[in-house]
């Protein structure tokens, strides 16, 4: 199993700090992407980042990636209370379409106002 | 952008009935869709994945005769939990893509809390 694994598993910070989430998997990826999920919803896509790409950006959010290391990493900067959500991580293998998603176990993220 | 409805959004029934879930692509065409049970403060398993025209590709441990998926059209996929026990409850979440490439996104629907008693 290539499932991702995110850490912490639970962060509370304060609003306008920065929250950084990491992620790590075990096998050879395409893509690696990650998603937010409020309490009770479906997922919504944050950010994709492809297995020959190092860093990338939207917005307030910076992903990066690491295939030696099979890592990646999630900041939010100068976050806010919306930010407050559950972070997964899901990885594409390798060959593999869209069914090839993994996710990984998430961060519960707590924006404190 | 690519929108997922998915229906009920909440569900509960009594053990021994049948449940079904649709999801629909509301704004695209999906000739495949997927299927994810998530328990709370857990990750998303994938159960299955829907081909349209075709039969489902479950995954190990699924069970195919419990969890019916069919998928008529090109914008819908329905997912019964038939003859629904306890240990079934869950939040059900279904999601499509609008490509069909590695690195196309998906979109997820809003999920069904089953709650079965």
């Amino acid at each position: 199993s290539q499932q991702g694994e995110e850490d912490p598993q639970a962060l509370s910070i304060q609003e306008g700090e920065n929250a950084t989430m990491n992620c790590s998997y075990k096998t050879s990826i395409n893509n690696l992407q990650w998603y937010r999920q409020n309490s009770g919803r479906g997922l919504v896509h944050l950010i994709l980042i492809r297995s020959n790409e190092r860093e990338k950006h939207s917005g307030r959010l910076r992903v990066t990636l690491d295939t030696s290391k099979k890592s990646s990493s999630l900041l939010i900067t100068a976050s806010r209370a919306a930010d407050t959500a559950s972070y997964f991580c899901a990885t594409a293998y390798s060959g593999g379409g869209a069914d090839g998603l993994t996710f990984g176990k998430g961060t519960h993220l707590i924006i404190q106002p | 952008g690519a929108v997922v409805s998915q229906h009920p959004s909440w569900v509960i029934c009594k053990s021994g009935t049948s449940v079904k879930i649709e999801c629909r692509s509301l704004d695209f065409q999906a000739t495949t869709m997927f299927w994810y049970r998530q328990f709370p403060k857990q990750s998303l398993m994938l159960m299955a994945t829907s081909n349209e025209g075709s039969k489902a590709t479950y995954e190990q441990g699924v069970e195919k005769d419990k969890f019916l998926i069919n998928h008529a059209s090109l914008t819908l996929s329905t997912l019964t939990v038939t003859s629904a026990h306890p240990e079934d409850s869950s939040f059900y979440i279904c999601s499509a893509s609008p490509g069909t490439g590695i690195y196309s996104p998906l979109h997820f629907g809003n999920g069904t809390r089953l709650t079965v008693t």
